[in-house]
């Protein structure tokens, strides 16, 4: 059972554009979402969280979205560069494993493309 | 600032031998950590954390093992190699009262043939 989800395996976007990248979730439980970023053959990178008492928040680039409602996050790029094509994944924690875990998604492969 | 390290870095290992990948971590201390595992085009497994020295909680049931011989080190094991253990091995630490934002090793490419 897939508890944290992204839909979409891959996106593609011309460097300059927004990058819109989608994430659900099912627990409940979860109330801090974070993102990472992974390029090939290296440990992914902490991007942005973001805590369910805030729909949004923002670091330079990178802003999440959180509708608590729909259970959805979004991460959005821009403006989107080349050196941000990597996967990114969407992951989840909660009171459920006293903080201690996250649950991942299997991530998006983004596109940036010149 | 901290780091984590693990070695090494690809390994290739025949069915049936054994395994053993090694994580550090420098510059804290009680960290909880984290090994990893990520299949090819898959998203990351989360197979073993531990909150303290000889605390194991394993996540998923299979012929893998963990220890944690001291505080800041993690060693991920197996007595026998499957082929579908092949993928890339991820360690992660997080700092003890936070929001668990986790950060991650280098990782290892682990073949299996």
């Amino acid at each position: 059972d897939q508890q944290v989800k992204q839909n979409s395996p891959s996106l593609s976007v011309q460097e300059g554009r927004i990058s819109i990248l989608n994430c659900d979730y099912t627990n409940s439980m979860f109330d801090y979402f974070l993102w990472y970023k992974k390029y090939p053959a290296e440990g992914p990178t902490f991007l942005i969280s973001i805590s369910s008492i805030k729909d949004k928040n923002e670091d330079g680039r990178f802003t999440v979205f959180l509708n608590k409602s729909a259970k959805h996050l979004s991460l959005h790029i821009v403006p989107s560069q080349p050196g941000d094509s990597a996967v990114y994944f969407c992951a989840a924690s909660g009171l459920n494993s006293g903080y201690s875990t996250l649950t991942f998604g299997k991530g998006t492969m983004l596109l940036v493309s010149p | 600032s901290q780091t984590i390290h693990q070695w090494p870095a690809t390994l290739v290992q025949p069915v049936g031998s054994p395994l053993s990948l090694e994580c550090t971590v420098e510059g804290t201390s009680n960290p909880n950590l984290y090994w990893y595992r990520q299949a090819a085009g898959r998203g990351l497994q989360l197979l073993f954390y531990s909150i303290g020295i000889g605390q194991i909680s394993s996540e998923v049931p299979q012929n893998l093992s963990a220890s944690r011989p001291q505080d800041r080190q993690f060693i991920l094991s197996s007595k026998k190699l499957l082929l579908s253990d092949s993928g890339f091995y991820l360690c992660a630490w997080a700092g003890r009262g936070s929001y668990n934002e986790q950060f991650f090793g280098p990782g290892t490419r682990l073949t299996v043939l």
